[in-house]
């Protein structure tokens, strides 16, 4: 299985300030046709998971352009260009170029 | 507006069977792959199985092969998951999960609220 492993676990951050969370996979996530199928989602405390970027970089539908995702191959970042009090919540980053998908641990975002 | 409705959770005893439902509304089901991801208590996701749109591709994590089963009725718009031979280790929310994509599933796009359960003696 490939694994992913996020860091850090646990990010406080001041708001207004830009935060940033990795991810590195196990092995390549890039298929032979050069697509990599590697997203973001964020989970608010009590809510159900939500997706913010597929595809490395994509950002979903009403997803706010603080929000972007960049990397290749096994590593990954979310980055939030200013943290705004909505964005507290686990990130979750997720490979599914080959099964089983796996997720990573998580990162709390929270507020200083 | 899409929305994704869980039913079915509850507590079981070890060795025990569930049927887990997902009502799906808003978008055309037959057209969108679907997937069931869990979360157990205090923990992080862990997907459990996906399908295609048509139904018949299915894929499923090694810790639930041989004794889950997704399946869907694009009649009915609705998703399932049978869960047969319950282990303790399978207490969690479990959350239905559609996707951007038709034929293999990959970015859960849209989520339930989750249904739970509960496997206990």
């Amino acid at each position: 299985d490939i694994v992913m492993t996020q860091t850090p676990l646990s990010s406080p951050v001041t708001l207004g300030q830009p935060a940033s969370i990795s991810c590195r996979s196990s092995q390549s996530l890039e298929l032979r046709d050069g697509a990599t199928y590697l997203s973001w989602l964020q989970q608010r405390p009590g809510q159900r998971p939500r997706l913010l970027i597929y595809m490395i970089s994509n950002r979903f539908t009403g997803v706010p352009d603080r929000f972007s995702g960049s990397g290749a191959g096994t590593d990954f970042t979310l980055k939030i260009s200013r943290v705004e009090a909505e964005d507290v919540g686990v990130y979750y980053c997720m490979q599914s170029t080959q099964f089983p998908y796996t997720f990573g641990q998580g990162t709390k975002l929270e507020i200083k | 507006e899409v929305q994704l409705l869980e039913s079915g959770g509850g507590l079981v005893q070890p060795g025990g069977s569930l049927r887990l439902s997902c009502a799906a509304s808003g978008f055309t089901f037959s057209t969108f792959a679907m997937s069931w991801v869990r979360q157990a208590p205090g923990r992080g996701l862990e997907w459990v199985s996906g399908m295609s749109g048509s139904g018949r591709n299915t894929y499923y994590a090694d810790s639930v092969k041989g004794r889950f089963t997704i399946s869907r009725d694009n009649s009915k718009n609705t998703l399932y998951l049978q869960m047969n031979s319950l282990r303790a280790d399978d207490t969690a929310l479990y959350y239905c999960a559609k996707d951007l994509r038709q034929l293999v599933p990959a970015f859960f796009d849209y989520w339930g609220q989750g249904t739970q359960v509960t496997v206990s003696s």
